[in-house]
């Protein structure tokens, strides 16, 4: 059973530019969650979807944007991009809401650096 | 606002020893409290987790206690051996579990030796 895909592993932009991370979530799971990781803050929730619709959002600016396909595929995308959004940008499945205590499996990671 | 601290920062340990590391809450609603293992160039994976109407929950040589009124909650890693090295999380969350959004403490820095 393939885990969490999440493309690309790695990619380097400079500030000002756009970039958009893509997640595929594990085969019959319909919940996505985005996380930031850095050293200083460690990880930090950015949104969660659920059915094409966002169930929650994290304490992050508006340059921080995410969607769910109707195959549960979700992207971030993250504009006009800063140094401090250098970071490790993790996507993580789980089955939804309905399933009682909902077990996140996560990805490898999007290491985005920004210069 | 860290809803979540977890100590120690870093924790080195001899093989065979017995790994501590602690966290806690400040939001009295949350009710899921999951541990996750991280190794380098991995995402974080699921350990063990509880919810605060057990006190313990114990599964293989990982176990977790559990303090309510104190609002504090434990891993304490059994028999450590150097397999047992990464990166460790705990979280917390509201709902039961059901919803993705778990804050996480900073996290532990776990290295065993041989």
């Amino acid at each position: 059973k393939a885990g969490v895909t999440q493309t690309p592993r790695y990619l380097i932009k400079t500030r000002g530019q756009q970039v958009t991370l893509s997640c595929s979530p594990i085969s019959g799971h319909r919940s996505v969650s985005w996380y930031q990781q850095t050293p200083g803050q460690g990880l930090q929730f950015l949104f969660e979807y659920f059915s094409e619709t966002q169930r929650n959002k994290g304490n992050f600016p508006g340059r921080f944007s995410g969607r769910q396909f109707s195959n549960s595929r979700s992207e971030m995308n993250v504009s006009t991009l800063e140094l401090g959004d250098s970071a490790l940008y993790l996507c993580a499945s789980s089955w939804g809401p309905s399933s009682g205590a909902n077990v996140l499996t996560f990805g490898a990671g999007s290491r985005l650096t920004v210069l | 606002q860290q809803q979540v601290k977890q100590s120690p920062q870093s924790l080195i340990v001899q093989k065979g020893g017995i790994s501590i590391i602690n966290c806690a809450y400040e939001n009295t609603a949350f009710d899921y409290f999951p541990w996750y293992q991280q190794f380098p160039g991995k995402g974080p994976a699921l350990l063990i987790a509880i919810r605060p109407d057990v006190s313990e929950k114990k599964e293989g040589r990982f176990t977790i206690s559990f303090n309510k009124s104190a609002k504090q909650f434990s891993l304490h890693i059994m028999d450590s051996q150097p397999g047992d090295s990464a990166t460790y999380f705990c979280a917390a969350s509201r709902g039961g579990g059901s919803q993705g959004n778990l804050i996480f403490g900073k996290g532990t820095k776990l290295s065993v030796k041989p």
